[in-house]
Order: C-alpha cells, then sequence, then structure tokens
C-alpha cells in the first residue's frame, strides 16, 4: 500500500510564479519528510527535509510546512525558474520503517518562461 | 568530492538470466541502500547494508540479494529475471551517524532492461 501520495502527477507554472507541490501520508509513525528532485538520467537529488517537531523549514526560495494533524506536508518554491523543471518526489521515514524511506510517485513541475 | 557512483548504466538481459549491479558511495559514506523505481512509479526500497551486513530489507523477494564490502562499496544481485524486475536500480548511500536524518544521496541508476 502507497503510504506517501503525491496525488498531482503534473504542475505547470509560469516562471516567477510560486509553486506549490503537496503530499500526503498515511502512517502516524513517520516522523522525517524529504524532498527530492529529479531531472531525466539522473539520480534524485536532496532538495530539503523537515523534522516532524517543526511545522516549517526553508532554504533559500524552497521553504516545507508539514500539518501532523492533516498528514499533509507541501513545498512551495518562491520564485519559480525553469530550471526547477523536474520531477520532485515527497519522501517519508519513521521509527517503524527503520531505515527506508518511502517515496510518493512524483509531481512532475514544469516552469514557463 | 566523488558523489555516489553506479555501473553499468544500462544492462539488457533475457528472463531467467542473473544481474550483478555495482555500487560506490559518496565519500565518507558507510551505508548503502538499494531501490528500484518502475516507470512512473517513487523508488521503492529493496534493502540497506551497513558493516557488511544486510540490515533491513524490504518487500522483495529472496531473488534479490546483496553484498557490502570493506571499502564500503555494495553490489545487488538478481536471480531468475523476470520481465517485472525491468526498472531503474538506484543505490543511496549515507552515514550512519546521521541516519536519524536520513539523508540518502543517490547515484545515476541502473536502467536495467528484461527481454
Amino acid at each position: 500500500d502507497q503510504q506517501v501520495k503525491q496525488n498531482s502527477p503534473s504542475l505547470s507554472v509560469q516562471e516567477g510564479r510560486i509553486s506549490i507541490l503537496n503530499c500526503d501520508y498515511t502512517n502516524s509513525m513517520f516522523d522525517y519528510f524529504l524532498w527530492y528532485k529529479k531531472y531525466p538520467a539522473e539520480g534524485p537529488t536532496f532538495l530539503i527535509s523537515i523534522s516532524s517537531i517543526k511545522d516549517k523549514n526553508e532554504d533559500g526560495r524552497f521553504t516545507v510546512f508539514l500539518n501532523k494533524s492533516a498528514k499533509h506536508l507541501s513545498l512551495h518554491i518562491v520564485p519559480s525558474q525553469p530550471g526547477d523543471s523536474a520531477v520532485y518526489f515527497c519522501a517519508a521515514s519513521g521509527e517503524n520503517s527503520g531505515y527506508a524511506l518511502n517515496f510518493g510517485k512524483g509531481t512532475s513541475l514544469l516552469v514557463t518562461p | 568530492d566523488a558523489g555516489v557512483t553506479q555501473s553499468p548504466t544500462h544492462l539488457i538481459k533475457t528472463r531467467g538470466q542473473q544481474v550483478t549491479l555495482r555500487c560506490s558511495p559518496k565519500s565518507g559514506h558507510d551505508t548503502v541502500s538499494w531501490y528500484q523505481q518502475a516507470l512512473g512509479q517513487g523508488p521503492q526500497f529493496i534493502f540497506q547494508y551497513y558493516e557488511e551486513e544486510e540490515r533491513q530489507r524490504g518487500n522483495f523477494p529472496d531473488r534479490f540479494s546483496g553484498h557490502q564490502f570493506p571499502n564500503y562499496s555494495s553490489e545487488l544481485n538478481v536471480n531468475a529475471l523476470l520481465l517485472g524486475d525491468s526498472a531503474l536500480y538506484l543505490c543511496a548511500s549515507s552515514l550512519a551517524s546521521t541516519l536519524g536524518w536520513n539523508e540518502q544521496f543517490f547515484g545515476p541508476g541502473t536502467r536495467l532492461t528484461v527481454l
């Protein structure tokens, strides 16, 4: 069963605007969440993470928000740039999943000029 | 500083054959995880190696086995290949002491096609 869900397979945003990518999870034992970006023919690249003790983490243009009660997290990219066009994966881990990262299916972001 | 490297880049095999994929972790890392990414899916955890032993395993059959060497590099072996084993196989490395944060660094992957 899919414990991490990214319900939007694709998203198109204009350059300079905000991109919001969403992720839901079902396992309440997850306590650490990550976002990875993947370009074609490359492996996933770590982008930003958040621990369950926080509800927000910022790194430059990237901010991740965590709503534990809703089991929902989102990645905000402001402002969006054409180079941000990639597939974004949400991943989660926790005590009962051990060392494994549980990934969503990804959201393909296209930033148009 | 070399990142995670994997070989080969691409591989074509036929059903029933066996395959070995190789991974060298990022410099300074001691833990290697393997993931399978089927088309249109997110990566699925296969297993993780630390101190030359399998520390955790995902929901994959025994046809999938691995090994970690003293230099921390790792191999993934798949026996009796099935068409459904066609996928991108990703290796990720991390440092055990930071595992609580679980920031795993991925290689470019090996694209396996089973005919």
